[in-house]
């Protein structure tokens, strides 16, 4: 079964930092597209980044630009994105998906909340 | 960056009925267009790609249909497994955009 299983949020002060992680099996995740889309509470859906399967193409939303990093490590099967000086509004669950068919296979979401 | 609209904003229907719900897109994005339905508490799943291919395992009686800057999301026979809200989403350009949703509640 393919399977998109986030980890990583948490709660975190304004300023601060935190790594998300997104871990594949059961496809062969170094020949895939990956995205973050995260949702605020009782909001809609927003992407934020994408990446090609070989690193060689990076998009980010405006909102998180300069702030936040993605990456992955195909060698274990693994997508991260990295945010830095978080904000209230990056409150969300965030969403890790397969760039197939538009985004075909997602995640459960892990869900990050920045409030002092 | 492209905005996209949908209407209506919510809806309500009974079993059995014939719901259609429409994404606008703010410049022509050829069928680069995706739905997906999302239900409280869960990711969103995929429903169409390329604005009429129907994703597999996805039921028939989804489908949908346009080009360019309009287009429709039908779903024929509601079941009262199709409540939720419906996003489109455009992968023509960077940075993708969603539409707002369209909330559907069963009667």
């Amino acid at each position: 079964e393919e399977q998109l299983v986030e980890s990583g949020g948490g709660l975190v002060r304004p300023g601060g930092s935190l790594r998300l992680s997104c871990e594949a099996s059961g496809f062969s995740f170094k020949e895939y597209g990956m995205n973050w889309v995260r949702q605020a509470p009782g909001k809609g859906l927003e992407w934020v980044s994408s990446i090609s399967e070989s690193n060689k193409y990076i998009h980010y939303g405006d909102s998180v630009k300069g702030r936040f990093t993605i990456s992955r490590d195909n060698a274990k099967n693994s997508l991260y994105l990295q945010m830095n000086s978080l904000r209230a509004e990056d409150t969300a669950v965030y969403y890790c998906a397969r760039a197939v068919n538009i985004m075909d296979v997602w995640g459960r979401g892990t869900t990050v909340t920045v409030s002092s | 960056a492209i905005q996209m609209t949908q209407s209506p904003s919510s809806l309500s229907a009974s079993v059995g009925d014939r719901v259609t719900i429409t994404c606008r897109a703010s410049q022509d994005i050829r069928n680069d267009l995706g739905w997906f339905r999302q239900k409280p508490g869960k990711a969103p799943k995929l429903l169409i790609y390329a604005a009429s291919s129907l994703q597999t395992g996805v039921p028939s009686r989804f489908s949908g249909s346009g080009y360019g800057t309009d287009f429709t999301l039908t779903i024929s026979n509601l079941q009262p497994e199709d409540f939720g809200t419906y996003y489109c989403l455009q992968d023509f350009d960077y940075p993708f955009t969603f539409g707002p949703g369209t909330r559907v509640d069963i009667k």
